[in-house]
């Protein structure tokens, strides 16, 4: 069945880096995009961007340019969100989501990451 | 940016009752609209994409409906598992696609 499990909670200071893996299974990992979610608390989720698994182009939402890279490592079926020079209003949960497209961005999510607690302080 | 509201906030149900969730639209997103449920620690999941298409495996006691601005998701009748927070999400005017801030429905 399909899965995506992300790393681990990370505790961090203001301005050290993170990187968040989404390993994927049960699927082909490039025939969908990987889409990143923020999601402080008592808040909905916010979509932060996605990135082709296929060739590893990331796209990012205007209020997450700068200090958020995404990235993909095929040979792992993984993703990875790295955000750099933490401030402390990053501390919130990062989902990672699998498009529902098969070789086409359709933009919702059929599968979810259990989320990765990032804490700034 | 398209701003989804959902309301209301909490929504109290007894077991086995029907639950009538909304969410609106700042403007039309034609039919682009889509449901999670988020149980406690748990990942999301996908409940209903394009307003009213069960995704797989969803039981039938989930229906979707609206167009345009005003979108409603319905329980038919609440199981034990479905005591959860619902997000709605459009993905037809981007950037950015949006989500709603959520509706958790509890016990009564």
């Amino acid at each position: 069945q399909v899965q995506l499990v992300q790393s681990g909670s990370e505790f961090q200071k203001p301005g050290a880096s993170v990187k968040i893996s989404c390993k994927t299974s049960g699927y082909t990992f490039t025939n969908n995009a990987i889409n990143w979610m923020r999601q402080a608390p008592g808040q909905g989720p916010e979509w932060m961007g996605w990135i082709n698994t296929n060739t590893g182009d990331p796209t990012y939402a205007q209020d997450f340019t700068g200090h958020f890279v995404f990235s993909v490592d095929t040979s792992v079926s993984t993703a990875y969100l790295q955000i750099n020079s933490l401030r402390t209003d990053d501390t919130a949960v990062y989902y990672c989501a699998r498009d529902h497209g098969d070789y086409v961005f359709q933009f919702f999510f059929d599968y979810w990451g259990q989320g990765t607690q990032v804490t700034v302080s | 940016e398209i701003v989804m509201t959902q309301s209301p906030a909490t929504l109290s149900v007894s077991p086995g009752e029907r639950a009538t969730l909304s969410c609106r639209a700042s403007q039309s997103v034609s039919g682009n609209l889509a449901w999670y449920q988020h149980r406690p620690g748990q990942a999301p999941s996908l409940l209903i994409y394009d307003t009213s298409t069960r995704a797989t495996g969803v039981p039938a006691r989930f229906s979707g409906s609206g167009s345009g601005t005003v979108f409603t998701l319905t329980i038919s009748s609440l199981q034990s598992e479905d005591f959860a927070v619902y997000y709605c999400q459009q993905y037809n005017n981007w950037p950015p696609w949006t989500f709603g801030q959520g509706t958790k429905v509890e016990v009564k």
